[in-house]
């Protein structure tokens, strides 16, 4: 099945710098790239996603670049700010394969912390 | 309102009791998701389901039952529970696999 691996587990930002978390995947065959963002306490609320047919997409101060060729998405969040504090995820769907049903597969989680 | 309710939202129980936590979503979903919440393993699929009577199971599915007999029902069921059963739970629906998922608030398990 799908491998989805996230880089870095942790990291931390002055307030106003950019955070980029990467992801890599597996299966070339994967077609939607979501990112989750947890806060402390809360559960996982979708924050952005691209499908393979775009390179890129952006919202307000964050953005997603997909790389189909290297099999890797990454999140990028520009002027960060303490709110933006919280766990984030990736995650990769990869289609149904006969033995076993489409699918979502999560990476490991990012711990962003935005220093004041 | 659109959304995910789990129940229990807190349980502390004991080895060997049985129990279903229940998950229900009033968005018409096809696709509904069970995963458990580790420190530092992130979001572990249990089972997930793309229907009625149609589930699968995720990458840590021993220990574990799920039934789909409703399109809005998806409970997770713990047939013998266990210590290492103790975690964070959350379910999930969304239209397909590959569209967004909605997460319930999640039900913390803690069995001794």
């Amino acid at each position: 099945g799908e491998n989805v691996e996230q880089h870095p587990s942790t990291l931390s930002v002055q307030e106003g710098d950019s955070a980029v978390i990467k992801c890599t995947y597996s299966d070339s065959a994967s077609n939607y790239f979501p990112w989750y963002k947890q806060e402390l306490g809360k559960r996982p609320q979708l924050i952005i996603d691209i499908r393979s047919n775009v390179g890129e997409k952006k919202d307000q101060r964050i953005a997603v670049t997909l790389n189909k060729t290297a099999k890797h998405f990454s999140l990028h969040i520009t002027e960060t700010q303490p709110e933006d504090s919280a766990v984030y995820f990736c995650a990769a769907s990869s289609p149904d394969r006969g033995s076993t049903l489409g699918r979502l597969y999560f990476g490991r989680g990012t711990q962003l912390t935005v220093w004041p | 309102e659109a959304q995910v309710t789990q129940n229990p939202r807190y349980l502390i129980t004991v080895t060997g009791k049985k129990l279903t936590v229940t998950c229900s979503q009033n968005m018409n979903h096809e696709y509904m998701s069970w995963y458990r919440q580790d420190p530092g393993l992130g979001l572990r699929q249990i089972y997930y389901s793309m229907n009625v009577e149609v589930t699968d199971k995720g990458d840590v599915p021993e220990g574990y039952k799920v039934s789909r007999k409703e399109k809005r029902n998806f409970p997770l069921i713990l047939e013998s529970p266990s210590p290492n059963q103790t975690s964070l739970y959350f379910c999930a629906s969304s239209l397909s696999f590959n569209q967004p998922q909605h997460f319930g608030d999640g039900t913390r398990l803690s069995i001794l």
